[in-house]
C-alpha cells in the first residue's frame, strides 16, 4: 500500500467553480502535511502546508482529518491559471522522508 | 527556488554509458534528495542525504549511486545507463525533516 493515495482525476471544471481534492495517508504517526502544485514539464512547487486546525490561503483551503487519515484541498472561484497537477505530501516515519501522492490533475476551462 | 541548480538540464546518451547528474544548492540545507518522475508513477525517491557523506536508499535505488562530499553538492550516478532509466530527475533540498522540500528545475535524461 502506498503511503499517500490520491484520486488522479482528471478534474475538468469551468472558471469560477469550486473543486475539492482528497488524499489519504497510511502512517498514523505522520505529523507534517503539504500540498504541492506542479505545472506541465516543471518542478513541483509548495502550494501550502496543512495544519491540524485547517488553514486558508486566499482561494485555497486545506483541511486535515487525523481520525480518518485524510487531507483535503479546496479551491474556490477557480481560475484558468489553477490548471496543474496537485500533489499531496505526508511526512514519513523515516527521518527526512516525505511521501508524495501521484497527483491529481486539474483543468479549468473558460 | 531555494538556490538549487541541476546540471545538465537535458541529456541524451546511449545504453551502457555512465551518467552523472549534479545538484548544487546555495542555501546550506542539510537534506538533499534525488527523485525520478515517470508517467503513472509520480515522484519516486532514489536516494537521499542527511548530511555530508551520509546517504540512504529510497524506493528505487537499484542502478543508482550517490555521493555528497560537500554540503552544497549531491551527485547522482548511473554506472551503466539502461533505457528504463529514461526519466525526469529532480533534486530537492530541505532544512529539517518536518519542513517542505524545495525542488530544482529537473534534468530530462534520455537513454537510447
Amino acid at each position: 500500500r502506498k503511503e499517500v493515495e490520491q484520486d488522479p482525476g482528471p478534474f475538468n471544471v469551468p472558471e469560477g467553480a469550486t473543486v475539492a481534492f482528497n488524499c489519504t495517508y497510511s502512517n498514523s504517526a505522520s505529523q507534517s502535511f503539504f500540498w504541492y502544485r506542479q505545472d506541465c514539464r516543471k518542478e513541483p512547487k509548495l502550494l501550502m502546508s496543512v495544519y491540524s486546525s485547517g488553514n486558508e490561503d486566499g482561494r485555497f483551503t486545506a483541511q486535515l482529518n487525523r481520525a480518518s487519515q485524510y487531507i483535503s484541498l479546496l479551491i474556490r472561484d477557480s481560475k484558468l491559471s489553477d490548471s496543474a497537477t496537485y500533489l499531496c505530501v505526508a511526512k514519513g516515519s523515516t527521518l527526512g522522508r516525505l511521501y508524495f501522492g501521484r497527483g491529481t490533475q486539474l483543468t479549468v476551462w473558460p | 527556488d531555494a538556490g538549487i541548480t541541476q546540471s545538465p538540464r537535458h541529456k541524451v546518451t546511449e545504453t551502457g554509458t555512465p551518467v552523472t547528474l549534479r545538484c548544487h544548492q546555495t542555501e546550506n540545507h542539510r537534506y538533499m534528495y534525488w527523485y525520478r518522475q515517470d508517467p503513472g508513477h509520480g515522484l519516486r525517491l532514489i536516494h537521499y542525504s542527511y548530511g555530508v557523506k551520509d546517504t540512504d536508499k529510497g524506493e528505487v535505488s537499484d542502478g543508482y549511486s550517490v555521493s555528497r562530499s560537500k554540503t552544497e553538492d549531491f551527485l547522482l550516478t548511473l554506472e551503466s545507463a539502461t533505457s528504463s532509466q529514461t526519466s525526469v530527475y529532480f533534486c530537492a533540498t530541505g532544512t529539517d525533516s518536518n519542513q517542505p522540500q524545495h525542488f530544482g528545475d529537473g534534468t530530462r535524461l534520455s537513454i537510447l
